[in-house]
């Protein structure tokens, strides 16, 4: 059984389009997050939901809106797609967390939806 | 200046060598240090994960954090060509708040 899957694993569309990616985790953690893996390979979180409430919002622009029904699962949807938005897309889950809602301990990852913008 | 500085690689070396990946922090907050493990594809994985300055063995992969230089590293007894992927430093502090290093890809060549 996957520990944190996410759907699709790729993603093609035009610029100006509207996309969503799903994530789902079986590992009963109360914490989920959205991360951004651009091509270099540098990791940068963008969203932290604990019991399906936001905590961290890293500045990320408002065409980006995360939702999360359930403990178990975050949404990403992405309005108005740009070409500087191609990139990773990775969701986390983890269980110790810190003051501010953000993985002091191991962050476990889906395999990561990869978003191409034409 | 990035508070958290990666050697950037790439790194290629022969089957059987050690391997040593190192990072530099400046954030003194930092309490929580993780190495990544990220093939190809792949989401990362976590590899080592220790708080305290020394060192950390497990297997043939070796954690060492010094707080006072404010330097982690990764050593790699014995590298195996099963061992090439990205290698991504991460530390967090109390709070939470978390930061990746760019990361370093290594090749083991058999």
């Amino acid at each position: 059984d996957t520990a944190v899957s996410q759907t699709p694993k790729y993603l093609v569309t035009q610029m100006g389009n509207d996309k969503s990616i799903k994530c789902e985790q079986n590992l009963g953690h109360d914490t989920m997050y959205w991360y951004k893996q651009d091509s270099k390979k540098f990791l940068k979180i963008m969203f932290s939901y604990n019991n399906k409430e936001l905590i961290i919002n890293e500045t990320v622009p408002n065409r980006f809106s995360p939702k999360s029904p359930d403990k178990a699962h975050l949404n990403l949807h992405i309005n108005s797609l740009e070409l500087g938005d191609s990139a990773v897309y990775f969701c986390a889950s983890s269980q110790v967390i810190g003051t501010s809602g953000g993985a002091t301990g191991e962050l476990f990852f889906g395999e990561g939806s990869r978003l191409t913008v034409l | 200046q990035k508070e958290v500085e990666q050697d950037p690689g790439p790194l290629s070396v022969p089957e059987g060598a050690i391997v040593s990946l190192n990072c530099t922090y400046s954030n003194s907050a930092f309490q929580y240090f993780m190495w990544y493990r990220q093939y190809s594809r792949k989401g990362p994985e976590l590899l080592m994960y220790t708080y305290s300055s020394g060192n950390k063995e497990d297997g043939r992969f070796t954690a060492q954090v010094d707080k006072s230089s404010k330097y982690i590293s990764l050593f790699i007894r014995d590298s195996q060509p099963s061992d090439s992927a990205t290698y991504l430093c991460a530390m967090s502090d109390n709070a939470g708040k978390s930061t990746f290093g760019d990361g370093t890809t290594l090749t083991v060549k058999p």
